[in-house]
């Protein structure tokens, strides 16, 4: 399958400080990413979809002042956690589908963030 | 609001037994349907994707969609332990709506 890589896989960080999330389609190019959250014992949850050169599309609920995501090329999507706060805390996923709108998903090895 | 239903188990099936998992769906459109199975801490992994009625087989694996029903599954033929994980289901319109998953033991 398709490969995407994700970086860092673990991040601890003080309440208050910002945390960059990168994510890399290796073998394919990607005009939409998309990233997900799980929190303990819960499914992954759609945050948004970041579209390559354009603004990013939030889910409902999601604030878009607070994660910010940025897809500056057609292999690499970031998600910034701004101003991080202990119910951030989760572990954060990011995806991509090499073979249309409706293909297969594969997805990063996630990251997950601990805030203090 | 588009949901995806499994059954949160756990589901406990003894080593070589098949193991069946279960899905539905609410959103009639959705045109692509996938299993994925996720390792505690880990990140999910692709195991099935399914897009018409009827059966798919990929070695132990076998997916099955009925559309009218809105519903499907996936069998795991000689369950190992190495199959304990939870199984993900997701239906795929505009976007890939994801189950709460479905948590499998295998045991000895």
């Amino acid at each position: 399958g398709a490969v995407v890589s994700q970086h860092p896989s673990r991040v601890i960080c003080k309440s208050g400080t910002s945390v960059k999330i990168e994510c890399r389609s290796l073998d394919f190019q990607a005009t939409t990413m998309f990233w997900y959250r799980q929190f303990p014992k819960q499914s992954l949850m759609l945050m948004a979809t970041s579209n390559e050169g354009s603004k990013a599309t939030y889910e409902q609920g999601v604030e878009k002042d607070k994660f910010l995501i940025n897809h500056a090329s057609l292999t690499l999507s970031t998600l910034t956690v701004t101003s991080a706060h202990p119910e951030d805390s989760s572990f954060y996923i990011c995806s991509a589908r090499p073979g249309g709108p409706t293909g297969e998903l594969f997805f990063g090895e996630g990251s997950r963030l601990t805030v203090l | 609001q588009k949901e995806v239903e499994q059954n949160s188990g756990p589901l406990s099936v003894p080593e070589g037994a098949i193991a069946s998992l279960n899905c539905t769906y609410s959103d009639r459109g959705s045109q692509s349907f996938f299993w994925y199975r996720q390792y505690s801490g880990k990140s999910p992994e692709l195991i099935m994707s399914i897009y018409s009625n009827g059966d798919k087989e990929d070695g132990r694996f076998t997916a099955q969609l009925n559309k009218a029903s809105q519903y499907v599954s996936l069998l795991i033929r000689d369950s190992q332990p190495s199959d304990s994980a939870t199984y993900l289901c997701a239906a795929n319109t505009d976007k890939l709506i994801f189950g709460t998953g479905t948590r499998l033991q295998v045991f000895p």
